[in-house]
C-alpha cells in the first residue's frame, strides 16, 4: 500500500502562472481532504471531496482556487493566477470509504510545496 | 467556533527525559482527537487517534490523554530521544457537517538533544 501519493513534491511558479497538485489517495480510500499550511502555521481546512462531488468547500478561498475529484484519476487543487501569498504547502489526506468520516484516522500525503516567484 | 491550542509552542529537552504537551479546545463536542508529528519538510505521520468515548491511548512511549469535558488533550513522551525532535500536532474533529472537517493546533515544536 502505498499510502497517500502528492505530486509534485516542489513546484515553483512566476506570480500568474497556473499550479495544479494531484494527490492519489490510499487504496480504498474514497475521501479525500486538502489542508494548507501557511509558514510557521498550522493546518487549515480547504476542501472535502469524495469521487466526482466536492463535499464542502468553506476552507477554500472564492477565487482562483478549484479541485475536483473525478471519477478515474487524482484528485486535483488548481490555483490559478498565482500570487506570492498562495506559497505554502498543500497537503492532501485521505480516509476509508463506508464507516462514518468522523470517525475514520485521517492519511496524510508528504505534501507539495508551492513557491510563487 | 472550534479552536485548537497548543501549549508550549517549542521544547527542548535533554535526551531521556520524560514529557508532557499539552493540547486544549475550545468546544468539547468533538468525534475524535488525533495527534501527529511533523518532520521538517515532511509530510504528517498519524501517532495516536482517540475517539471522544475513550480517555487515551498508548503507542510505545507515547501515551494520550483526553479530557473532553475540560477540553484537554496531554501526549506523554517516556524516555525521550534524539529521534523525537519534530513538530507534534494536535487535531480535533468537530462532529459539525458530518465531522469530515479536522481543526488543528499551531503545534509544539520539539528539540530533544543529545
Amino acid at each position: 500500500n502505498a499510502g497517500v501519493m502528492q505530486n509534485p513534491r516542489h513546484l515553483v511558479r512566476r506570480r500568474g502562472q497556473e499550479a495544479r497538485l494531484r494527490c492519489s489517495p490510499m487504496k480504498g480510500h474514497s475521501h479525500v481532504y486538502w489542508y494548507r499550511q501557511l509558514p510557521e502555521e498550522g493546518l487549515k481546512f480547504m476542501v472535502y471531496l469524495q469521487k466526482e462531488n466536492i463535499i464542502d468547500e468553506s476552507g477554500m478561498p472564492k477565487e482562483r482556487f478549484s479541485a475536483e475529484f473525478p471519477k478515474e484519476g487524482p484528485s486535483i487543487l488548481r490555483i490559478q493566477q498565482v500570487v506570492r501569498g498562495d506559497s505554502a504547502a498543500y497537503f492532501c489526506a485521505s480516509s476509508p470509504t463506508g464507516g462514518f468520516p468522523g470517525a475514520n484516522v485521517l492519511t496524510f500525503g508528504a505534501g507539495s510545496r508551492l513557491t510563487v516567484l | 467556533k472550534q479552536e485548537v491550542t497548543q501549549i508550549p509552542a517549542a521544547l527542548s529537552v535533554p535526551e531521556g527525559e520524560n514529557l508532557v504537551l499539552n493540547c486544549s479546545f475550545t468546544d468539547s463536542a468533538i468525534y475524535n482527537l488525533q495527534w501527529f508529528r511533523q518532520d521538517p519538510g515532511k509530510g504528517l505521520t498519524s501517532l495516536l487517534l482517540i475517539q471522544s468515548s475513550q480517555r487515551e491511548q498508548t503507542s510505545g512511549r507515547l501515551n494520550a490523554s483526553l479530557d473532553k469535558s475540560s477540553g484537554r488533550s496531554t501526549l506523554y513522551i517516556a524516555a525521550s530521544q534524539p529521534g523525537d525532535s519534530a513538530t507534534y500536532l494536535c487535531a480535533v474533529r468537530p462532529p459539525d457537517t458530518g465531522g469530515f472537517k479536522t481543526i488543528f493546533g499551531a503545534g509544539t515544536r520539539l528539540f530533544v538533544k543529545a
